[in-house]
């Protein structure tokens, strides 16, 4: 079993559509998490933090259950320059070591 | 300001040969990461610096692989005897991560291994 595990999609939606993506992780002691994004052939890149409370930036949410060990991405009203591949990232405090899953895939449609 | 850069941007080289991968980072920044990236599937950690030491190099494959930043700044990721299983996306990260604190890493481009 993958550390961090996501369901790869693809994602297919509509403009204005809502759409969640899930995230499991399996190391307990992980402290912080993340969510990137990438573009095809593009690096990663930071899309938002995700904390205990839950945290809302725009048209994106992002939720940690650390019980669960789960973290969730909400975007809503999607827009076609939402297209791109969501990673979950978990890092433990005490080390910079990062591990990634392995994305998400989200095209919006006209 | 300038971002992670990394040199270069695509590598073709034959299987046996040695390889050098630079990354410079954001400046200021004193952690350095190196992932890689194949096709699919999400980057996967190599090896992590915190200023001139490797912090941690839990993630490089084998005793082919090795990565040096002398003077805390750019790093080079070093392999030796390709093999056709090396081919992936190598990126370089950096992050002014310190203990306790929240580490937001900043990609670079990437350096696109192609090994025949």
């Amino acid at each position: 079993r993958k550390e961090v595990e996501q369901d790869p999609g693809p994602f297919n939606v509509p403009e204005g559509a809502t759409v969640a993506f899930n995230c499991t992780y399996s190391n307990s002691a992980s402290q912080s998490f993340f969510w990137y994004r990438q573009d095809c052939r593009k690096e990663p890149k930071l899309l938002m933090s995700v904390y205990s409370s839950g945290n809302e930036d725009g048209r994106f949410t992002a939720q940690l259950n650390r019980a669960s060990q789960y973290i969730s991405l909400l975007i809503r009203d999607s827009k076609l320059s939402d297209s791109a591949t969501y990673l979950c990232v978990v890092t433990p405090t005490n080390a910079g070591k990062s591990t990634f899953g392995d994305g998400t895939t989200l095209t919006v449609k006209p | 300001g300038a971002g992670v850069s990394q040199t270069p941007s695509n590598k073709v080289t034959e299987k046996g040969k040695y390889v050098e991968l630079r990354c410079d980072p954001i400046s200021g920044h004193t952690a350095l990461y190196w992932y890689r990236q194949s096709l699919g599937q999400g980057p996967e950690f190599l090896i992590y610096f915190q200023g001139t030491g490797a912090a941690d190099d839990s993630g490089l494959p084998n005793d082919r692989f090795f990565a040096v930043r002398p003077e805390g700044s750019v790093s080079t990721l070093k392999i030796q005897r390709t093999e056709r299983g090396d081919s992936a996306v190598y990126l370089c990260a950096s992050s002014s991560w310190d203990r306790g604190n929240t580490d937001t890493q900043y990609f670079g481009p990437g350096t696109r291994l192609t090994v025949l």
